[in-house]
């Protein structure tokens, strides 16, 4: 079945340390995000890539890192200098087709101990 | 610039008609979408219009396009329980940077 996973669903992790988030889709989509949700503040978008090995920041970008080596993988790395890490991260990945939906995976949450 | 905004609460009883609002502000946007989120999960597509389309019905939604004011709506007749979620509207402008609004979380009472 094609569709976009994100592993792990849960994540801990300790202050200080760097963590990746894996993002995997088999759609042949072009274009992937990577999102944050905090409690009341909807989605707000900190890196998108709509080709590979290209990738542009979106507005939280800052302590966020990500790569784009192939097109189904869109990996988000969480450094140590992102002060409050503790959040709901979303991946979606669409067409480059720009007439079509986006497709989310299910979510990784991170919580910082 | 690029905004997309929505109302953050609803609350609703059993069986009443819901209506979730969205302004956005790019006219480029071929597609506008709804999407909807459980808890826990991550979003789900639940309908979407094309621009030059002023209505689309299908089953109990209903979304309505006012391209003018640049306002989108979507309506659930005889809500459910079930229907409890977070609500999304969003847009993909010329440019291809998929914008949401901030959710609408809808509340369905007994």
């Amino acid at each position: 079945d094609g569709g976009i996973t994100q592993s792990p669903k849960y994540l801990f992790r300790k202050e200080g340390q760097n963590v990746t988030l894996s993002c995997e889709q088999n759609l042949n989509h072009d274009a992937m995000y990577w999102y944050r949700q905090d409690p009341g503040q909807g989605l707000r978008l900190i890196y998108y890539s709509q080709i590979v090995n290209d990738f542009q920041k979106g507005d939280i970008a800052e302590g966020y890192s990500v790569s784009r080596e192939k097109k189904e993988s869109f990996p988000l790395t969480v450094t140590s200098a992102q002060k409050n890490p503790t959040a709901f991260y979303l991946c979606a990945s669409s067409s480059d087709n720009l007439n079509t939906e986006a497709f989310f995976g299910q979510g990784t949450r991170l919580t910082v101990v | 610039g690029e905004d997309v905004e929505q109302s953050l609460f609803l609350s609703v009883r059993e069986g009443d008609s819901s209506v979730i609002n969205c302004t956005y502000t790019d006219s480029s946007s071929t597609y506008l979408y709804w999407y909807k989120q459980e808890p826990g999960a991550g979003l789900q597509l639940l309908t979407y219009i094309f621009s030059n389309m002023d209505m689309k019905q299908d089953q109990r939604l209903t979304v309505l396009l006012n391209k003018k004011d640049k306002h989108l709506s979507l309506r659930i007749a005889d809500t459910q329980t079930g229907d409890s979620a977070i609500y999304f509207c969003a847009e993909i402008p010329i440019g291809g940077k998929l914008i949401f609004g901030q959710g609408t979380e809808l509340s369905v009472k007994p």
